[in-house]
């Protein structure tokens, strides 16, 4: 299943709303997870099975979507926020991930 | 609290083997409710995943399609470890690794810390 997510970057205020969307080649029900990388770190799971957030991860980030079509969305962004995103599969094998979406600070 | 600890050498010889190893805390390699995986991320920033093992009653193995036939993943229960083995070598091999443990409800929820591997002569 291939994953292509939009924007490849962008660049917003510190309290936007900010959107990331993650289509999928399929439908792959709710079995999308997204990730947050800052550099020189590892992914960090933000979201699992599209909407629930992981433990420990603030309220400001959601998720949504079903099927082909997913949305991760910061509200209100925060300086810590600079990173990168991706969305990743688990329908089924092979996994794959997005090609991500590098958040900066206008 | 899993923890992931990675091990194995950052230079390879082309046409030789890269071989890491990701020591487990916190959980078991044979938990029935957890996938341990391998993941890359290459130069260019691009996340691939490479195949993982699972324990449900017995050993299961899945690996991407374009590594088939160079890739083995080998969990050891003696040590609550996995291991990631990649034969024939080549530069485009050259990326970040990282072992990571998926849970049944979804998602990479563990990630060690990374190593990079470069192959080079």
């Amino acid at each position: 299943t291939q994953l292509t997510q939009s924007p490849s970057s962008l660049s917003a205020s510190i309290g936007d709303r900010v959107s990331i969307t993650c289509r999928a080649s399929q439908n792959i029900g709710k079995s999308l997870n997204w990730y947050q990388q800052r550099p020189g770190e590892a992914p960090k799971l933000l979201i699992h099975t599209a909407s629930s957030l992981q433990s420990g991860v603030p309220s400001r980030f959601s998720g949504g979507g079903s099927g082909t079509d997913f949305t991760l969305t910061i509200n209100s962004l925060q300086p810590e926020d600079v990173a990168t995103y991706s969305c990743q599969q688990s329908y089924g094998t092979p996994l794959t991930f997005g090609g991500g979406t590098k958040v900066e600070i206008k | 609290q899993v923890h992931l600890q990675q091990s194995g050498p950052g230079l390879v010889k082309p046409s030789q083997t890269l071989s890491l190893t990701c020591a487990i805390s916190g959980d078991s390699v044979s938990s029935d409710s957890a996938a341990w995986n391998w993941v890359r991320q290459t130069p260019s920033g691009g996340l691939e995943w490479l195949g993982r093992t699972v324990y449900r009653s017995k050993w299961y193995y899945d690996y991407t399609f374009s590594m088939k036939g160079r890739i083995t993943i080998s969990p050891d229960t003696s040590k609550n470890q996995f291991s990631l083995q990649l034969n024939s070598v080549a530069p485009e091999d050259t990326a970040i690794y990282y072992c990571t443990r998926m849970h049944t409800t979804g998602g990479h929820d563990s990630w060690g810390q990374g190593t990079l591997v470069i192959v080079s002569s």
